[in-house]
């Protein structure tokens, strides 16, 4: 099982606000930048935050990344029906010596 | 552009061996790290392994130490995973991805399927 723990699902209505979180522990999220990834319906992963909070070019800036402690959040503002996929949190863990993903969240726009 | 192409997936028998190889283009790839990621059937993702710019360092998840071997041809442009010993729960899409940390930029992913 995942050291990174995300809850199953999120949805929201079109506009909305949807936030993730992704929870970790003193030897990832608490000492490394959290990265996060989009996975549309059939297609291979893409980096959607970096380095905790930044966006990579052509990323659109309704998506922004935090951390806190040992935890992290990815938020989607004014959330789209493209928005529909799997998002995942990741980081390095110091202790497994490896990289980790989160468990995953299913965004539905309702 | 970025491409990354993975080739050597299919169907294997238990216990058997598979070499899976992506080919990289459009960036220099001898300057990068490189990651295999693999996803099994409706499951999440879960990293496999990385290898550094030059070869020097690997690093795996503990459940392919000792059967998964990382390496990479910076004249071919190209990275390989030798899979040996495989076991039915190694079934997944198999993705590249480059990057000296984290995984950033992704291949399309090639099926291993371990079935007897």
């Amino acid at each position: 099982q995942s050291v990174l723990t995300q809850p199953p699902s999120a949805s929201g209505t079109p506009g909305q606000r949807v936030t993730i979180s992704c929870s970790g522990s003193s030897s990832n999220i608490g000492i490394k930048t959290v990265n996060w990834y989009q996975q549309l319906p059939g297609t291979a992963p893409k980096l959607l935050i970096y380095t905790t909070n930044q966006r990579p070019s052509g990323v659109p800036d309704r998506f922004s990344g935090s951390k806190s402690g040992t935890s992290a959040s990815l938020a989607i503002s004014g959330l789209q029906s493209e928005d529909e996929a799997d998002y995942y949190c990741a980081t390095w863990d110091d202790s497994l010596n490896a990289y980790v993903f989160g468990t995953g969240t299913k965004v539905t726009v309702i | 552009q970025v491409q990354l192409v993975e080739s050597g997936g299919g169907l294997v028998q238990p216990g058997r061996s598979l070499r899976l190889s992506c080919a990289a283009s459009g960036f220099s790839f001898s300057s990068y790290g490189m990651h295999w990621v693999r996803q099994a059937p409706g499951k999440g993702l879960e990293w496999v392994a990385i290898i550094s710019y030059d070869g020097s360092n690997k690093y795996y998840t503990d459940s392919v130490k000792g059967r998964f071997t990382i390496s990479r041809d910076n004249s071919k442009n190209t990275l390989y995973m030798q899979m040996n010993s495989l076991r039915g729960e190694d079934t997944a899409v198999y993705y590249c991805a480059r990057g000296n940390n984290s995984p950033g930029y992704w291949g399309q992913g090639t099926l291993v399927a371990v079935s007897s």
